[in-house]
């Protein structure tokens, strides 16, 4: 049970170059979120997805696709990188307790080990 | 749009000395959690806290959650150089069941 792994674990890229990030999980949730993460601003969401084949926007969505073919996986592009896009991001995945509704629902959200992106 | 602001940025504690971190919210949560984030890793799920007033303790940590479900804080008793890390509050609305606000965290240090 490898829970969340993503790929790559480290990329730079020169601005304009495109990339895909990959998230993967093997704990059947229904729920993978994109986060990124700058110095002094915490975890801000790109983009979510409540099940497969659906994506919402989250936060800061600008500059950034996803998709969510299969449910382990949630894809995140960048089709024209720039420097401001120079973070460590995250992928995270979560389920829900049925029946206990949104005020009691026990998400934790489960965290992959990031990547590291730098942009010049 | 919602804001979940944390003080301190930054504490830096002698090990053994207590540590507080406080959390507000500009909105009533449905809940709040916890994530504890170590130098060079990804952050790792503490606790939730639901009920108005709650209060849940894990050894040394202290959690609380407001009356009014909008402030939060975790308190650190008798502080080790293990719990060197970033602590983070992430609350969720009302209105979403699996989206979370995290907070700007609060990188904590320990001087052995």
């Amino acid at each position: 049970n490898a829970g969340v792994t993503q790929t790559p674990k480290f990329r730079v890229l020169k601005t304009g170059q495109s990339m895909t990030l990959l998230c993967a999980q093997d704990m059947n949730h229904e729920y993978m979120y994109w986060y990124r993460q700058d110095p002094g601003m915490g975890l801000r969401l790109i983009h979510y997805s409540v099940g497969e084949g659906t994506t919402a926007k989250g936060e800061v969505p600008d500059g950034y696709n996803v998709s969510r073919l299969k449910k382990q996986n949630f894809l995140l592009g960048l089709e024209s990188a720039a420097p401001s896009q120079t973070s460590v991001y995250f992928c995270a995945s979560s389920y829900t307790v049925q029946g206990v509704g949104p005020s009691g629902s026990y998400n934790e959200q489960f965290f992959g080990p990031g990547t590291r992106l730098t942009v010049l | 749009g919602q804001q979940v602001m944390q003080i301190p940025q930054y504490q830096h504690v002698q090990e053994g000395e207590d540590f507080t971190t406080y959390c507000n919210s500009s909105t009533t949560l449905s809940n709040i959690q916890w994530y504890k984030q170590r130098p060079g890793g990804h952050p790792v799920f503490l606790i939730q806290l639901v009920k108005s007033g709650e209060v849940k303790k894990q050894k040394r940590l202290t959690f609380q959650f407001g009356e009014a479900k909008k402030n939060s804080s975790l308190h650190i008793t008798a502080t080790q150089t293990t719990d060197v890390g970033t602590y983070f509050c992430a609350g969720r609305n009302l209105d979403s069941s699996y989206k979370l606000i995290f907070g700007s965290g609060t990188r904590l240090l320990v001087r052995p």
